[in-house]
């Protein structure tokens, strides 16, 4: 089963654009790689989800290199809204980690 | 329904006690799925379902821990006589087809958080 790292926490200011890095070193052919958002008190909400290249949706980007053994979601021109916890998943039976605590500053 | 619902959203037993909790998925959903998540962590899967059959209860910590979804919908975890190690949130959550196939999105329910004293 592939296991996902990820830093445990980023900072940030409202406007600028975060970028955050999951490694997965053992990713099988048929995962896909998801993103998950988690506010306190709530269940995680999907983000983004890709399996090679790049995607792109109305909240993120996601980039997945050729050997798909990492992946960068891409937050752009962050708010205050967007403090939360973000975890990639890439296997249902996975943990989801600690995931990485994003804070947007003022 | 609009999202999945899971009730109670809170729950306090006592240590010993037998407690059950409930998931309504989004209708249709064919798989249904249970985490438990400790304070300071992310979700740690505990089973699945597909329809009605339990096809992984991979990480349920002990035979304590008692999942069912007798009609393929509706969903209950049971957990019987709590010890205070059980206090955590169980997130359900949903997808419309089976995760074994790849690029399936589960949508969560908001929890049920159980305090065990």
């Amino acid at each position: 089963l592939a296991k996902t790292t990820q830093p445990i926490s980023m900072d940030s200011y409202e406007g600028q654009e975060v970028n955050i890095t999951c490694s997965h070193n053992n990713i099988a052919t048929n995962d896909y790689i998801t993103w998950y958002q988690q506010f306190p008190s709530q269940g995680p909400r999907f983000i983004i989800q890709g399996y090679k290249t790049k995607v792109t949706n109305e909240v993120a980007s996601l980039f997945i290199p050729a050997d798909r053994k990492s992946s960068t979601l891409s937050l752009p021109r962050v708010s205050l809204s967007d403090t939360a916890v973000y975890y990639c998943l890439v296997d249902y039976k996975l943990s989801f980690g600690a995931g990485t605590t994003v804070t947007v500053r003022a | 329904g609009a999202g999945v619902s899971q009730s109670p959203r809170y729950k306090v037993a006592k240590r010993g006690q037998d407690v059950a909790l409930r998931c309504d998925p989004i209708s249709g959903h064919v798989s249904l799925f249970w985490y438990q998540q400790a304070l300071g962590q992310g979700p740690e899967f505990l089973t699945y379902f597909q329809n009605e059959a339990q096809l992984d209860k991979s990480g349920l910590p002990s035979d304590r821990f008692f999942a069912e979804r007798p009609e393929g919908s509706v969903s209950t975890l049971k957990i019987q006589r709590t010890q205070q190690e059980d206090s955590a949130v169980y997130l359900c959550a949903s997808s419309l087809g089976s995760p074994l196939q790849g690029g399936e999105t589960q949508y969560f329910g908001p929890g049920t958080r159980l305090l065990v004293l």
